[in-house]
């Protein structure tokens, strides 16, 4: 079984640029999760999803981020325009109701220049 | 607020050596624990999952127990080998709500 995908691994961009990442989680899990890592601390929420809801986005800055997950399945989070402060690590994890395990992606390496 | 603990926060020993990482928290309301490992440069990998119901998990050298009215869960690890160095990371689910909250994680570095 395919565990939750993540693209890209890695991206450079200089300030006020866009960026996007992208989310497969893994199939069946209902319930989409949103974290960023800065380096030597343990993962922050952004948002989760239940189905293609949102339900708590509430540490979502959302001036400049934002986040959907069409039909339920698939997930993007962009940051437009990006700021040197937003250089960190971008986790996805899923998870299915019956156990509330989460599962995370690899992560995306976002570094702004 | 849920405030999650986890001492040391850098650990280091010689290879075969049994260890014992400790995760604390304010909060003993809770559905569930989880225990990750996370690689220099990557994801978290799931280890144990114990629901509050359940006083430990084992899976191979690892296991896990809790202690929900004394806000503690550790995580043991047998015979401990190089590979099994990197971060390790309990994170707790509320019972009511969803909203993990993370440790900061133990550094363990496991010499050969």
């Amino acid at each position: 079984e395919a565990g939750v995908v993540q693209s890209p691994r890695y991206k450079i961009i200089e300030k006020k640029q866009p960026v996007a990442f992208w989310c497969n989680p893994i199939s069946g899990h209902n319930t989409l999760y949103w974290y960023l890592q800065n380096l030597g601390q343990g993962p922050e929420l952004l948002i989760r999803y239940e189905n293609e809801e949102a339900v708590d986005d509430s540490q979502l800055p959302k001036d400049r981020f934002s986040a959907e997950r069409l039909k339920g399945v698939d997930s993007t989070l962009k940051i437009q325009p990006a700021e040197l402060g937003d250089s960190a690590v971008y986790l996805c994890a899923s998870s299915a109701y019956s156990t509330g395990e989460l599962f995370f992606g690899e992560g995306s390496r976002l570094t702004v220049l | 607020k849920q405030e999650v603990t986890q001492i040391p926060a850098a650990l280091s020993v010689p290879e075969g050596e049994n260890l014992v990482l400790n995760c604390s928290f304010t909060d003993s309301a809770i559905y569930n624990l989880q225990w990750f490992r996370q690689d220099p440069g990557k994801g978290l990998t799931s280890l144990l999952l114990i629901q509050s119901s359940q006083r430990e998990q084992t899976s191979g050298r690892l296991n896990a127990s809790l202690d929900k009215s004394s806000g503690r869960s550790t995580l043991y690890i047998a015979a401990s080998q190089p590979g099994d160095s990197a971060t390790y990371l309990c994170a707790v689910r509320p019972s009511s709500g969803d909203k993990l909250t993370f440790g900061t994680g133990t550094r363990l570095a496991v010499r050969p």
